[in-house]
């Protein structure tokens, strides 16, 4: 079955602090991850893909095939981030996204 | 280009009532991809679709829903009789070509609809 899970709905860290949100994707075949980031009441905007390895907003991700994990991680948060973020898989050539639960990032002053 | 826009951003609805929540993709694109977020749960596919063409529609509950992308004109996703259990916020999402990741290919999201049945 392909599912996505974040296992933290919420994580709270001060400002500064280096903040890691948890992925684990269960998927037969070569999966395609994301991560997308929700402001309050606002569009999904897309923040990375494993395939570009890019850094968005100092966020990093790693795709680790062996763990089937796509940890989100930055090392130091700004009051900024506090935000929705999913973790996503496509599972298909159709472009169906697969969202995990969500992870609600509370960035504290 | 405007974006992905989704409206009405917020419709109030008796139980019983009709919603039609409109979606115009962003320009150039012709994939539409319909998803719903429950209250305190993350997003559900619903259906995709092409013009005049439902691709993949799984995730569509199988009664009262249906959705529709006309050659001209926006995507409408329609829910007749609604219940309590409808209220959500409803998105769209629209790319140019399928494969989100492929070839650069990106998925954008409009603001949502935020559905409440009372």
């Amino acid at each position: 079955a392909q599912r996505v899970t974040q296992p933290e709905k919420l994580l709270s860290v001060f400002k500064g602090a280096p903040v890691e949100l948890k992925c684990n994707y269960s998927y037969s075949g070569s999966p395609e991850l994301f991560w997308y980031v929700q402001y309050s009441r606002q569009r999904l905007q897309l923040l990375l893909r494993h395939i570009s390895r890019e850094s968005i907003k100092g966020f990093t991700a790693d795709l680790n095939k062996g763990e089937t994990s796509f940890h989100l991680k930055k090392p130091f948060a700004q009051e900024e981030d506090s935000a929705m973020y999913y973790c996503a898989l496509s599972s298909s050539n159709t472009g169906k996204l697969i969202f995990g639960q969500g992870t609600t990032l509370q960035v504290k002053p | 280009n405007a974006g992905v826009m989704q409206n009405p951003r917020h419709l109030v609805r008796r139980r019983g009532q009709e919603a039609r929540l409109r979606c115009s993709p962003m320009k150039g694109h012709s994939h539409v991809y319909w998803y719903r977020q429950l209250p305190e749960e993350g997003l559900k596919f619903m259906v995709y679709l092409q013009k005049e063409n439902i691709i993949d529609e799984s995730g569509m509950p199988k009664e009262r829903f249906s959705a529709e992308f006309p050659k001209e004109g926006p995507s409408i996703l329609r829910i007749q009789q609604v219940v309590r259990g409808d209220s959500a916020a409803y998105f769209c999402a629209s790319s140019p070509r399928s494969g989100q990741g492929k070839s650069g290919n990106t998925i954008y999201f409009g603001e949502g609809s935020w559905l409440t049945v009372v």
